[in-house]
């Protein structure tokens, strides 16, 4: 258990609406990810943070904004929902926590449980 | 660029048959590589992974996977498939140029008949 949670876990919202989803970690892991995960396409990244205020693109992050205002969140929003961002939202983290409990190298991920995102 | 393909999108086999599922990738150097496996309604869960040495690795859940440089293949294998083995598989491959975040594969339906 990497002690990553996702929430909501299920969100149902109308296109136009902000939303946000929230990515939550206990071991002070450097690194956050989150993906998109739709049918044909596998994961796809959104955005990245390698540290508190560090952010970066991927390959899909075009609606989409990030903030990692600490290391233990990474947040997810969604400025105006559309249908296409109807998916399965994952979270990942990797690399070693000051605690030492995971070595890990950084391109080792574990992930969250997700969060289902309906756009009406 | 690097690459992960996983040319089968749907496995069956019966319960108590052998598994063998495919990954091949392209790369530069010796890569990472990882196979996570999700099931219905849950997040990845990781099963094995390679950095260097032995080239066959044992994972969780009696999984084993072989890295074979000359083929660009990490294939996952399993001797004997239990029903709760049903899952998707994704093989993943990393690093990526001078980014530390690996490239997944689109995956594997893993089907199991009782």
């Amino acid at each position: 258990d990497a002690g990553i949670t996702q929430s909501p876990r299920h969100k149902v919202t109308e296109t136009g609406t902000p939303v946000t989803l929230r990515c939550h970690q206990t071991e002070n892991h450097r690194y956050m990810y989150w993906y998109r995960q739709d049918p044909g396409h596998g994961l796809r990244l959104i955005h990245y943070s390698y540290g508190v205020k560090d952010t970066d693109k991927g390959e899909v992050s075009d609606g989409y904004s990030v903030s990692r205002s600490k290391t233990e969140d990474f947040l997810l929003t969604l400025e105006s929902a559309t249908s296409s961002q109807t998916s399965v939202y994952f979270c990942a983290i990797s690399g070693t926590g000051p605690s030492g409990q995971m070595t890990a190298r950084q391109e080792e991920q574990y992930f969250g449980p997700g969060t289902r995102l309906t756009v009406t | 660029a690097q690459s992960v393909t996983q040319p089968d999108i749907h496995i069956t086999v019966s319960e108590g048959a052998s598994l063998e599922l495919r990954c091949n990738y392209s790369y530069g150097a010796t890569p990472y590589l990882f196979w996570y496996v999700q099931s219905p309604g849950q997040g990845l869960q990781l099963l094995l992974k390679y950095f260097s040495g032995d080239t066959l690795v044992q994972g969780i859940k009696g999984f084993e996977a072989e890295f074979k440089r000359s083929q660009s293949s990490f294939n996952l294998r399993k001797p004997s498939v239990h029903w709760s083995d049903a899952a998707e598989c994704f093989c993943a491959v990393g690093p990526s140029g001078g980014s530390y975040i690996p490239t997944f594969g689109r995956g594997t339906s893993l089907i199991v008949h009782p």
